[in-house]
């Protein structure tokens, strides 16, 4: 399956954050989404062969890496007490239809 | 603009009856696939159905079906004989396959189904 790290952060207003994903062995497509509190998750872009692809309304300081190794980072600079939300990244194989598996996500709090 | 609607926030069902959730979506692209998840507490996504929007046939995957009413542009989800490990946040999904290319999945706002002994 899809697992992430860490669980749960928390991180102070300004700071910057690193969040990992592991996909799912032969995973080639990565998707981060931000989950707010009694929200649906919301897309912050997709990588497929470590280039991304596919971008939601996120501003720049949400970035990403994918790496050969089927892991991927989510990276968000100078956080802001609205970044508080559970960030989930789902994986899948190629640009198919099916398969999109996700994580348990990350719930990262801003103080 | 793509948009999914859940206009249910919670629903109760009695444990082994059945219970629909609902699902409204908009999309101008002629080809698009539709989701249901299931979020338990543990906050996982769990994929339960799909449905493309060509398929003839409504999806079915063991208790679960989807219930496709193209022209209303609805997908709501049945689920038949509720357990009580049924009860979590249900997500209605959708994805459009012409026009994006990114791979953006759609979400709707849930469902909080909870399922009574």
């Amino acid at each position: 399956g899809v697992t992430q790290s860490p669980t749960h952060l928390i991180k102070t207003r300004g700071q910057q954050v690193t969040l990992r994903c592991s996909s799912q062995s032969g995973h080639n497509t990565v998707s981060w989404y931000q989950q707010a509190l009694g929200q649906g998750p919301q897309f912050i872009f997709q990588y497929y062969r470590e280039e991304e692809n596919g971008r939601g309304n996120f501003p720049p300081r949400f970035s990403g890496l994918q790496f050969p190794n089927d892991s991927s980072e989510l990276n968000v600079n100078a956080l802001e007490l609205d970044d508080s939300a559970l960030y989930l990244c789902a994986s899948r194989s190629g640009q198919g239809i099916y398969g999109y598996t996700f994580g348990s996500g990350t719930r990262l709090t801003v103080v | 603009a793509q948009k999914i609607t859940q206009t249910q926030p919670g629903m109760f069902v009695q444990e082994k009856e059945a219970v629909t959730l609902d699902c409204t979506y908009d999309t101008s692209d002629p080809s698009y696939g539709l989701f249901w998840y299931k979020q338990p507490s543990s906050g996982e996504m769990i994929f339960l159905i799909y449905q493309g929007s060509y398929d003839q046939q409504n999806a079915t995957e063991g208790r679960y079906s989807l219930n496709f009413q193209k022209a209303r542009k609805s997908a709501n989800l049945v689920i038949s004989a509720s357990q009580l490990g049924d009860s979590a946040m249900y997500f209605c999904a959708m994805r459009d396959l012409i026009y994006n290319q990114g791979g953006k999945l759609i979400f709707g706002q849930g469902t909080e189904l909870s399922v009574k002994p």
